[in-house]
């Protein structure tokens, strides 16, 4: 799988809306752009997903850039439960590993809200 | 509600005595997979299973195994613990019908002492 690049940490004001970045410059077309998110002593939560066009969900909003080499997670009023480290990670989908998908994480952004 | 479950959420161990892992899930899904996650760190893969297909990934250590005896269930086994396997462990599952989406477990702490 392709590498992203995310800045270590990220501060926020609660209520602020919060761009998360991802630099993801060797994707291939062929890449699923998928965003998971660790609250403090939890499991990683799925956020959201895209491949092309950007996505909107309950959670959060995917910007992808026109090129696909980067990408923006957006939270659009930020609170104190979405402090955590939101993990970048691009997916290879193909008929060989359909199913059998692994997520490679890389070192993700610790988002810190401030009250 | 729970959908992916690990017992206990803290584990110790004493360096040397072999320890299992629980995973159970609701879901009735495909896949399973364990990640060890060391502190300060990101989760990394270790195996997992497609119904009854066990995928070891190339550098999980041998003293790291795996038993999956139905589509509900998955252990994690480590035969010699060291103090180096000190980690949470996280336990998640998909589906192709999920489309790509993993489901975490809140993760078992291990302590070896």
């Amino acid at each position: 799988d392709a590498k992203t690049t995310q800045p270590n940490s990220m501060e926020s004001n609660e209520e602020e809306p919060v761009h998360l970045p991802c630099n993801h410059s060797t994707i291939s077309g062929t890449d699923y752009i998928h965003w998971y998110r660790q609250l403090p002593s939890q499991g990683p939560e799925y956020v959201i997903h895209g491949l092309t066009s950007n996505v909107n969900n309950r959670m959060a909003s995917l910007a992808i850039a026109e090129d696909r080499k980067s990408s923006t997670l957006i939270l659009h009023r930020a609170t104190l439960r979405d402090a955590a480290v939101y993990y970048c990670i691009l997916r290879g989908i193909t008929i060989s590993n359909f199913g059998n998908e692994k997520l490679t994480f890389g070192t993700g952004t610790r988002l810190t809200i401030i009250p | 509600d729970a959908m992916v479950i690990q017992n206990p959420r803290y584990q110790v161990t004493q360096f040397g005595k072999p320890v299992t892992l629980s995973c159970s899930q609701t879901l009735n899904h495909n896949v399973m997979y364990w990640y060890q996650q060391k502190s300060s760190q990101a989760p990394k893969l270790l195996f997992h299973y497609y119904d009854k297909d066990f995928n070891n990934e190339a550098d999980t250590p041998d003293n790291f195994q795996s038993r999956r005896p139905n589509t509900s269930f998955c252990f994690l086994d480590i035969r010699s613990p060291g103090l180096g396997d000190a980690a949470m462990y996280l336990c998640a599952t998909s589906s192709p019908v999920t489309q790509e989406t993993q489901y975490f477990g809140p993760g078992t702490r291990l302590l070896v002492l």
